[in-house]
């Protein structure tokens, strides 16, 4: 079964500083993984995408993430967190032959402090 | 512009009181689902729908009815609410499932007492 793992359910940054999300599947088979973002009151929008293109994925708002498969690792990260950043992430799996879903893993949620 | 609308955002019912929460995108996309956000848990899916009039559960569908008549429309019914099902729901939909972005909409807030 698919699963994805985030450490993490709350992570304070001061601005400026480094973020870093953590994220870690479970899957036997290569995976498709994702980061959402769902600030207060809205629906959640996709950051970025991997799809074995490429190990280094970059997405909206200065995010990237890397996938690792030694260490079955797709963490989330920013060089400079700002105030705007503050809200939920979401790391996400789908699979071919998983089933016809994407899993979502728990959430992280980012506050970003002056 | 793309979208998914959910109606409605905000519901407050009382136990036994059937309910529909409506659906609907305007990208042509074959790929619905139905998601229930509640703290601690992240999303999970309730139903999922491949194309019209193809449906089938997800991890959470006892409770839960969907239907998919159109393709534009996923509406889900609740048909006899109770408390447990007081939640965040999100409407999702895409072109497929493995390897492209899902939209979701604005969610629905519902409150069974």
């Amino acid at each position: 079964a698919q699963s994805v793992t985030q450490l993490g359910s709350h992570v304070s940054v001061s601005e400026g500083a480094l973020v870093l999300l953590r994220c870690n599947y479970s899957s036997s088979v290569p995976p498709y993984l994702f980061w959402y973002v769902q600030y207060p009151n809205q629906g959640l929008q996709l950051l970025l995408k991997y799809t074995s293109a490429a190990t280094l994925v970059k997405g909206i708002n200065g995010f990237e993430a890397e996938f690792k498969k030694s260490e079955t690792s797709f963490h989330l990260t920013k060089p400079s967190a700002h105030m705007s950043d503050a809200a939920e992430y979401f790391c996400a799996v789908t699979l071919t032959g998983g089933g016809n879903k994407l899993t979502f893993g728990t959430g992280t949620q980012l506050k970003v402090e002056l | 512009e793309a979208q998914v609308t959910q109606n409605p955002r905000y519901l407050i019912t009382v136990t036994g009181k059937k309910l529909t929460v409506t659906c609907s995108q305007n990208m042509n996309h074959e790929y619905m689902s139905w998601y229930r956000q509640d703290p601690g848990l992240g999303l999970r899916q309730i139903y999922y729908s491949m194309n019209v009039e193809v449906t089938d559960k997800g991890d959470v569908p006892e409770g839960y009815k969907v239907s998919r008549k159109e393709k534009r429309n996923f509406p889900l019914i609740l048909e006899s609410p109770s408390p447990n099902q007081t939640s965040l729901y999100f409407c999702a939909s895409s072109l497929g499932i493995f390897n492209t972005e899902a939209f979701f909409g604005q969610g629905t807030r519902l409150t069974v007492v």
